[in-house]
């Protein structure tokens, strides 16, 4: 079975500063790799997916996360943040191939910026 | 928007009710995944249909039941409700299954029980 976790359930940073969100996986084989958002609320709007190919990929809105094989991780990075990016964000993952695509979400990260 | 229609989008109701979600995919998907978000699980995967058949089944209660009709829409049934049914309820849809696709999200139903 698949699991997701994201070690970081709060994080607090002033606009302009960089961000580093962790996500790390637990699954034996061929992983499809998402990052969410959820803005206050809203719904689950995607900022970026990994499938295959180059392991770092870009997002929406100034996001990249790096995919990271030997480590099962998918961290996701934006050098500088602002205001509007306060929401919560949720690390997902599934599998490629019939009756496997449920995802399986992490426990999310809630992000607040200070202006 | 992400083209998945969701309704109703509040719902208010008591212990014991039974309740029908509805959700409406994006034009031409044929996948559409229910899940529901609460404050003690977080978001779980509750189950798929795949044009009209049930493909995949996760942590869903005997309780709750859902379908799949012809022209593709959805419905999650929700009966004999208890408190902890109280969450946030979303729907997803996918253009095929099978292989790599990203799921939308519908704006969800917040289920209140009382």
């Amino acid at each position: 079975a698949q699991s997701v976790s994201q070690h970081n359930h709060h994080v607090i940073l002033s606009e302009a500063a960089s961000l580093e969100l962790g996500c790390n996986y637990s699954y034996g084989g061929t992983v499809n790799l998402f990052w969410y958002v959820q803005y206050p609320g809203q719904h689950l709007q995607l900022l970026l997916k990994y499938f295959s190919g180059d392991p770092l990929v870009k997002g929406i809105k100034g996001f990249e996360a790096e995919f990271i094989k030997s480590k099962f991780s998918f961290n996701l990075r934006k050098p500088s943040v602002q205001w509007s990016d306060t929401a919560e964000y949720f690390c997902a993952v599934n599998a490629p191939g019939f009756g496997n695509e449920k995802l399986t979400f992490g426990t999310g990260t809630r992000l607040t910026i200070i202006p | 928007d992400s083209g998945v229609t969701q309704t109703p989008k509040h719902l208010i109701t008591a212990t014991g009710q039974r309740v029908t979600l509805r959700c409406s995919p994006r034009s031409g998907d044929l996948s559409v995944y229910w899940y529901q978000q609460s404050l003690d699980q977080g978001l779980q995967f509750l189950i798929q249909y795949y044009n009209g058949e049930e493909r995949a089944k996760g942590n869903i209660l005997e309780r709750f039941s859902a379908q799949q009709f012809p022209d593709l829409h959805s419905e999650l049934n929700l009966s004999s409700l208890e408190l902890g049914d109280s969450a946030l309820y979303f729907c997803a849809s996918s253009p095929q299954t099978g292989g790599s696709y990203e799921q939308y999200f519908g704006p969800g139903t917040r289920l209140t029980v009382t």
